[in-house]
Formats: C-alpha cells, structure tokens, sequence
C-alpha cells in the first residue's frame, strides 16, 4: 500500500522569506500524481500545485513550486516570499493512475508565517 | 468554481445516536468521498462513491455506512456514534474536465459525548 510521509508537523517562517515544506512517499507504481493541498483555518481545503510522476520538469504556480525527486520518492514544497495569507495547515497526497480513485494524504505540516 | 457543500459545521450527538452527514456537490462530478480528518494523522479514506449507487469501502470504514440515491448527494452515516466517533468530517468531489483535483467542503466538527 502506498503511504505518504510529512516529517514536519509544525514550520515556521518570516513573513517575505523562503521555506520548503517536506514529502516523502512510498509506492511500487511508476506512474501517479502528487498534490499539496492548503487548509487555512476554519476554511475549506485547496488544492495548490500537483506534479504528475511521468513529467520531470518540476512544477510551478506563482510562490509555490515543487521539488520532485522520483528516485528518492520525495517531493518538497517551496514557498517563496511568504505572506501572512499562507498560514495554513499543508498536506502532502499521492494518487495512483490505474484507475484509482482515492488520495493518500500525509500527517500535515501546519505553517505559521511571523510578521 | 465547484461547490461542495455540508449540511452542517458543527453537530453534537450522543453516544448510539444514529448519525447523518450529507455532502453535496454542484458539479455533476462522478466521484464523491468521505474523509475523517485527526490531528497527527492526516485525512484517511472512509468510503467513496465512483457512480450513483456505488460504493467501495476506504481504509477506515468500520462503524460507517455510506449512501449515494442522486449523483449530487453522497451522506455519511453512523450507524450508532461512539466517542471514537469525534472528528472533523470532510467530504470531496472530482470529475469533469479537471478530474486530477479533488474539490473539498468545509467539514463538519462531530463530537460524539
């Protein structure tokens, strides 16, 4: 069975810096999808970038890109010049492609952003 | 933009109380899942619904069931809650031209004394 481990449980950054947020994860498939979804607190969850296995380009969206390192089932989220907005609990997922219909989330990393 | 919504936000039941949780999406997805969300564990995989009617179990589907009548609707339901019970419910919702990305409620805080 495929497992996904966040080894952080808590990060914290000042407000405009750079931290990455780590993933690892286990899996016998070669091809499937990863994710970083954010829950602000007491909002509702949202996906913020996805990596598919098969694509080695690392994935970007604005502050938010992804390191993939498939060898070493590990992919990390950098958040760059971080804001306030960004505090959040982070979850990593893995999703396999044949036909599989669930995700497997990881612990949760919860970011705090100091001002 | 897809909206899942959960009839309620918060719900306080007791112990052997039957329990409804009911998700419903307003995007025609195909997929609907229910997930309990614990600190130190992640969200972990209750039941999920691939079409009206169907069902397959996730990883922790004892002491639940599950019912999909209408494409829109997938409930959660405890049969007899019990305080293992409290957690934060999520239910979430994928298909259509973005069926890479599951859309998420808000959840629902159930306490169960």
């Amino acid at each position: 069975a495929q497992t996904v481990t966040q080894s952080q449980p808590e990060m914290s950054v000042q407000e405009a810096e750079t931290v990455t947020l780590s993933c690892t994860y286990d899996t016998s498939e070669s091809d499937y999808y990863l994710f970083w979804y954010k829950q602000p607190p007491s909002r509702q969850m949202i996906l913020v970038i996805r990596q598919e296995a098969y694509k080695q380009q690392n994935a970007t969206e604005n502050r938010f890109s992804v390191n993939f390192q498939k060898a070493a089932k590990s992919f990390s989220l950098k958040i760059s010049d971080s804001q306030l907005g960004d505090a959040a609990m982070y979850f990593c997922a893995y999703r396999g492609s044949r036909g599989a219909q669930k995700l497997v989330f990881g612990q949760g990393t919860r970011l705090t952003i100091n001002p | 933009d897809v909206k899942v919504t959960q009839s309620s936000r918060y719900l306080v039941k007791r112990t052997g109380e039957k329990v409804f949780l009911e998700c419903v999406q307003d995007m025609d997805h195909e997929n609907m899942f229910w997930y309990r969300q614990d600190p130190g564990l992640g969200l972990r995989l209750i039941y999920f619904s691939y079409d009206v009617k169907m069902k397959e179990k996730g990883d922790i589907p004892e002491g639940y069931s599950v019912s999909r009548e209408k494409k829109e609707r997938f409930s959660l339901i405890l049969e007899s809650a019990s305080t293992n019970q409290t957690s934060m419910y999520l239910c979430a919702s994928r298909g259509g031209t973005r069926d890479n990305e599951q859309f998420f409620g808000p959840g629902t805080r159930l306490t169960v004394l």
